[in-house]
């Protein structure tokens, strides 16, 4: 069972915008501003998304964006592509594990 | 450009011992936190560890101490994933990944390996 708490998965249709949640503790995503969002293609490594719960990588569009209210992150895609149909990871600093803890992931579909 | 470029797939048998490497390029290797990341068959990520090259101090996970072993050799850049006694339950991909610490915690992880595939089958 993973530490941070993610829908196994979600979906909406091209042009749409869907939010993923991802769900902790005050001890690791309510108490620290260190949430990141990984996107994992098909077979391919986990791309960083999203770091320091807002702030987005040059080269990652801006339909990515994400927000954190008390223990909860969300990630929103807004205008759905076939090619964000993907795995989504979030990740944050936690008090008791100085390597930072994972959320469960959530396949998100493009109908 | 950053590169950590991973060993290939391996295949191997309950019982059997195993080191995988990952090949740092780009940067100044001995001055930046390296890891291991375990994604199981259709499962999530973990953390199996890091260490610092520069004095290869590891860290472990909670439930990898003791059941893995990383290593990094600067001399060629590379850090290494050790198994003494693989179990079918080792079976996974692991990816080499390039973290961006904070206060001595992981912050992000900024670059990722190719992922190499572990089976452990009889």
């Amino acid at each position: 069972q993973s530490a941070l708490t993610q829908p196994p998965s979600a979906s909406g249709s091209p042009g749409q915008s869907v939010t993923i949640s991802c769900t902790g503790i005050s001890s690791d995503v309510g108490g620290h501003n260190y949430v990141s969002w990984y996107q994992q293609n098909p077979g391919k490594a986990p791309k960083l998304l999203i770091y320091e719960a807002t702030k987005r990588p040059s080269g990652v569009p801006d339909r990515f964006s994400a927000s954190k209210s008390g223990n909860t992150a969300s990630l929103t895609v807004s205008g759905l592509q076939p090619e964000d149909e993907a795995d989504y990871y979030c990740s944050s600093n936690a008090d008791t594990n100085n390597l930072g803890v994972f959320g469960g992931g959530t396949k998100l579909t493009v109908l | 450009e950053v590169q950590l470029v991973q060993s290939g797939a391996e295949v191997k048998k309950p019982g059997e011992s195993l080191k995988i490497s990952c090949k740092a390029s780009g940067y100044n290797f001995p001055n930046y936190w390296i890891g291991w990341v375990r994604q199981m068959p259709g499962k999530g990520l973990e953390w199996l560890g890091i260490i610092y090259p520069g004095d290869s101090d590891p860290k472990y996970g909670p439930a990898f101490e003791g059941q893995v072993t990383i290593s990094a050799d600067k001399s060629i850049t590379t850090a290494y994933l050790q198994w003494r006694w693989l179990k079918p339950s080792d079976t996974a991909i692991y990816y080499c990944a390039r973290p961006f610490m904070g206060g001595g915690s992981v912050v992000r992880i900024d670059y990722w390996g190719q992922g190499t595939l572990v089976t452990v089958s009889s």
